[in-house]
Formats: structure tokens, sequence, C-alpha cells
């Protein structure tokens, strides 16, 4: 079965500060990932994604992930946070075929500091 | 521009009186997701539609239901709410087939038991 581990429940950064929100996957086979961002009482807005290809994928609001089969991980960066990235981000997997089920991981809230 | 919509925004019911939220989709996306998520949780899968095949998660309780009466309109059914029942329901869609893997969701309805 599929699964997601997001490690850090909550990180505080301060404003400008470089980001990392680790995820962690299981999957039997190279799986579609996704990462989303909710602010409260919001929906999911996706940040970005990977299927294929370039391990390294750009998204929107300047943050990026990097893709690593050996150790399993979809990790999101950014190189200078902004206050308004305040959020929640959620890690997700889906599988690339069968049911097209999506699994999220527990996600990590994150706060910034002046 | 198209978009998921969930209606209503906040539904308020009684313990015990069944209620339905709605979702519609412009996109014509062939699968669509229902999600429950409680403060300060992940989204958990609670069932999904891929095309008309109806996908239940094993931990989903039977007081839940979902129609999918076609592509465009998908809703879910609680047939006795109960306190623990309270949580924000999101609805997603993504599709198979066409290269669109990521999941497009709505604003959610934020349902409260009284």
């Amino acid at each position: 079965a599929q699964s997601v581990t997001q490690p850090d429940i909550h990180i505080t950064v301060s404003e400008g500060a470089s980001l990392e929100l680790r995820c962690n996957y299981s999957y039997g086979a190279t799986p579609y990932l996704f990462w989303y961002v909710q602010s409260p009482g919001q929906g999911l807005q996706l940040l970005l994604k990977y299927f294929s290809g370039d391990t390294l994928v750009q998204g929107i609001k300047g943050f990026e992930a990097e893709f690593k089969r050996s150790q399993s991980s979809f990790n999101l960066r950014k190189p200078s946070v902004h206050w308004s990235d305040a959020a929640e981000y959620f890690c997700a997997v889906r599988s690339n075929f069968g049911n097209e089920k999506l699994t999220f991981g527990t996600g990590t809230r994150l706060t910034i500091i002046p | 521009d198209a978009m998921v919509i969930q209606n209503p925004r906040y539904q308020v019911t009684q313990f015990g009186k069944p209620v339905t939220l709605s979702c519609s989709q412009t996109l014509n996306h062939n699968v669509m997701y229902w999600y429950q998520q409680k403060s300060s949780q992940a989204p958990k899968l609670l069932f999904h539609y891929y095309d008309k095949d109806f996908n239940n998660e094993a931990d989903t309780p039977d007081n839940f239901q979902s129609r999918r009466p076609n592509t465009s309109f998908c809703f879910l059914d609680i047939r006795s709410p109960g306190l623990g029942d309270a949580a924000m329901y999101l609805c997603a869609t993504s599709s198979y087939g066409t290269g669109v893997r990521e999941a497009f969701f709505g604003q959610g309805t934020r349902l409260t038991v009284v």
C-alpha cells in the first residue's frame, strides 16, 4: 500500500531564510508525487508535481522539489521564504496504474517569524 | 474558469439528521475524490470514483455514502451524522489517460454537527 511520511509536524523559519520540508514515500514503483499548500479554512492548492524525467521540479511561488529514488524522498525547498508562505504543506503520492488513489502525508505547518 | 465547486461552504446539521454535500466540476475529469479533513490533520480519503467505478476505502464508515449521477456532479451523503463527523469535506477531481495527473480541489465544505 502506498504511504507518505512527513516527519516534521511544525517548522518555524525566519522571513528571508531558506526552507526545506521533508517527505518520504512508500510505493512499489515510481509514483506520481505532489506538494500541496493549504491556508486556513481553504482547499488545497498544487505547488508542484513529479511524474518522470528531470528529478528537480519547479513549482509556483518560487518552490522547488527534488525526487530522490534512492532515498524515497521528495523534499520541498524554497531559497527565501516570505511571510505569505505561512500555511500547511502536504506531500501526496498517487498510484500510476490501477485505481488512481491519492494519499496525503500528515502535513507540516510552517510558521514564519519576522 | 474551469473549476471544482463545493456547496455549501458551511453546513450546520443536527445530530442524526441526514445531510448531503455536493461537488460539481467543469473540468470534465473522470476521477472524483471525497476527503474528510479534521482540524490540524491530513485529508483522509473516504472514497473515489474512477469514471463510474466506485472505490470505497476499507475504513470509511457505512454512515458515509456517495453518488455520482454524471461526470460533472458528485454527492456525499452522511446518513446519521455524529459529533465526530464534524470536519472539512474536500472534493477533488483528476483525470486518467489524458496526462493530467494532479488533483484539483474545491474550497471545501465545513460541516458542523449540533
